[in-house]
């Protein structure tokens, strides 16, 4: 089951950034935060993950909470192309990933 | 690096027939993959998982015996789903872990397979 929880939608004007939160109170020492998204009948995206340290590459940061309870996923400068449903997943490496509800972003112009 | 291919994109068969999925790693082995079924404006939920040169593992609730999983090898995957029914019209996405190298704690997704049962 999925141990996350987002919200169910949020709004962004193009340009600015984005950030979408994700609480995982239950997360255990050893599981990753995950980020994936999916752009309408599509197959999810990978996005970042980390394990403790914040992470940041081309696409997105990702900021995570100092007792891991809680992350936000940045990006920076949304485009109408991020629009898309977002999904925040813990899981420990080699385990299955259980997909939560997701945010469904949409970018404004 | 690290794509993986899904088969057909999209399929329309008659209630009663099999429609098998199939999910290939291109550039990389995977022993471990998954299949998911999605059905409009909901998210991805897991079926089961794909364990090459053993039996799947199924999730709660889902028929082994409705939807039969191959995985004879180490880059591809099968979902095949019986005597399909408008029911199980859907949406279908495999995803696989590479074996070993960078990144193998995520996973790699497929483009998904829209079932269409008449």
């Amino acid at each position: 089951d999925a141990k996350t929880t987002q919200p169910t939608s949020m709004d962004c004007a193009e340009g600015r950034a984005a950030n979408l939160p994700c609480n995982h109170s239950t997360i255990s020492g050893n599981e990753y935060v995950y980020w994936y998204r999916q752009i309408h009948s599509q197959g999810p995206q990978y996005i970042i993950h980390g394990l403790k340290n914040n992470e940041t590459n081309e696409m997105a940061s990702l900021i995570i909470t100092e007792d891991r309870k809680s992350s936000t996923l940045i990006l920076p400068h949304a485009t109408l192309r991020d629009t898309a449903v977002y999904y925040c997943i813990v899981s420990q490496t080699g385990n299955q990933f259980y997909f939560g509800t997701g945010t469904s972003l949409t970018v404004i112009p | 690096g690290a794509v993986v291919s899904q088969h057909p994109s999209w399929v329309i068969c008659k209630s009663g027939t099999s429609v098998k999925i199939e999910c290939r790693s291109l550039d990389f082995q995977a022993t471990t993959m998954f299949w998911y079924r999605q059905f409009p404006k909901q998210s991805l939920m897991l079926m089961a998982t794909s364990n090459e040169g053993s039996k799947a593992t199924y999730e709660q609730g889902v028929e082994k015996d409705k939807f039969l999983i191959n995985h004879a090898s180490l880059t591809l995957s099968t979902l095949t789903v019986t005597s399909a029914h408008p029911e199980d019209s859907s949406f279908y996405i495999c995803s696989a872990r590479r074996d070993r190298g960078p990144f193998n704690e995520k996973l790699f997704f497929g483009s998904g397979t829209q079932l269409s049962v008449l």
